[in-house]
Formats: structure tokens, sequence, C-alpha cells
């Protein structure tokens, strides 16, 4: 079975700070996703990498980045956090081949609130 | 239009009944579909894939109809942990490769 974890379930983090949301996935996949989830909005992609030290710019990348320096491990990164972003963060991750094709497989997300 | 719609419902069945959800889609060129089902406050979970000539999985059956642009989930004899959102998420070619998610059909099975 595809594990893919992220670092926190619940996070409560102040405006202005810096924020690392991190993902690890334990099958050797290719290409990671970051997505946010808000009532009304659906899933919203931020970013996505296909290979190490690789990304893309998502749907919504202002005020975020990311970081893929190794192949198992995917981070989001809020560069100065906003009362905005506060949402249900969701990393994914899928095997090669067709790439974006393949069924994506989430971690349990991460509850984020920016007080 | 949006790029993938579905009804958001609710649906709400008794147990044992049969329930379809529909879910258009706009692009023509769209080459992947899948289902998935989401648990309040949860993350997605991978249904199933719709393939061209339609699957079945147990209780479940996806349809796709490429002429019309839709995709289609069939639950038969409905379980209570069938309630949930189901999210349907089709795949485009082209320079825009990316996956796009519905904003999901509520179902609640009632006992």
């Amino acid at each position: 079975d595809v594990k893919v974890t992220q670092s926190s379930r619940y996070l409560v983090k102040r405006t202005g700070e810096k924020v690392f949301l991190e993902c690890v996935q334990d099958m050797d996949h290719e290409n990671m996703f970051w997505y946010r989830q808000d009532p009304g909005l659906g899933l919203r992609l931020i970013y996505f990498s296909y290979d190490v030290k690789m990304k893309e710019k998502g749907d919504i990348p202002e005020g975020y980045s990311v970081s893929r320096e190794k192949k198992e491990r995917f981070s989001l990164i809020l560069e100065s956090a906003s009362t905005n972003q506060t949402s249900m963060y969701l990393c994914a991750s899928s095997s090669p081949g067709q790439g974006f094709f393949q069924p994506q497989h989430f971690g349990d997300g991460t509850r984020l609130s920016i007080l | 239009r949006k790029e993938v719609e579905q009804d958001p419902g609710p649906f709400n069945v008794p147990e044992g009944a049969t329930v379809a959800f529909n879910c258009t889609y706009s692009n023509s060129a769209s080459q992947s579909f899948f289902w998935y089902r989401q648990d309040c406050r949860k993350e997605p979970k991978l249904l199933m894939s719709v393939y061209s000539s339609g699957n079945e999985d147990g209780r479940f059956t996806a349809q796709l109809n490429r002429a019309s642009q839709y995709i289609s989930l069939l639950i038969r004899d409905s379980k209570l942990s069938d309630s949930a959102t189901y999210l349907c998420v089709v795949g485009n070619a082209g320079n825009n490769r990316k996956l796009i998610w519905g904003l999901g059909t509520s179902l609640a099975v009632n006992p």
C-alpha cells in the first residue's frame, strides 16, 4: 500500500510566520503534489514536482514555495503566513508512466489555522 | 462552464438502495477518469479508475460516455458506510497536464 505521510495533522501559526509543511512518500513515486481544500472550492493545486529539484506552479502558487531535495520528500513553505491561508493542505504522490494521469494517493492532510 | 461538474446533492437513500451519480467534463481531449471518495474531514481516497469499456468493483460500477462527455458511478445495495462525498476527477492532455477535480457529490445512506 502507498503510504504518504504528512508531518502534522493540526497546526496553528501566527500571521507573518514562515510555515513548513512536510510530506514523505514511501513508494518511490516521481510525482508529488500539494493541494489545499476549502469548502465550496474543492481541491486546488498549489505546486507539483515530477522529479527531484524540479517544481512547477499549479493554479494558486502565490504566497507559497516548495522544495524537493529528495525523491521521497516534498515540502510546502508559506513564506509569510496570512489568515487567508487557513485551510486543509493535502499532499499526494503518483507513479510515473503517464505521470499526471496516474491516480494520486493522499496523505492524511494538515489542518492549518493562521491566527 | 466548469471543467468538471457534479451535482452536489445531498443524495439521501435508504440502505439497500441503488444510487447513481453523473459527472460531466468539458474538455473532449480528457484522457483519464477517476472516482474518489472522501469522508468528512479526511483525505480523498481512490475508489476506482474509469475505463473506456466500463468497469465494476463489487457493488460499484463506473461508466464513461465520451460522446456525451460524462462519467457515471453506480452503487448497488448501499451500505451505511458508503455515506461520503464522491469526487469526480478528470485528467487532461495537452500542455496543461493535470487532474481536474470536481467539487463532489454528497451521499447519505440512512438506516
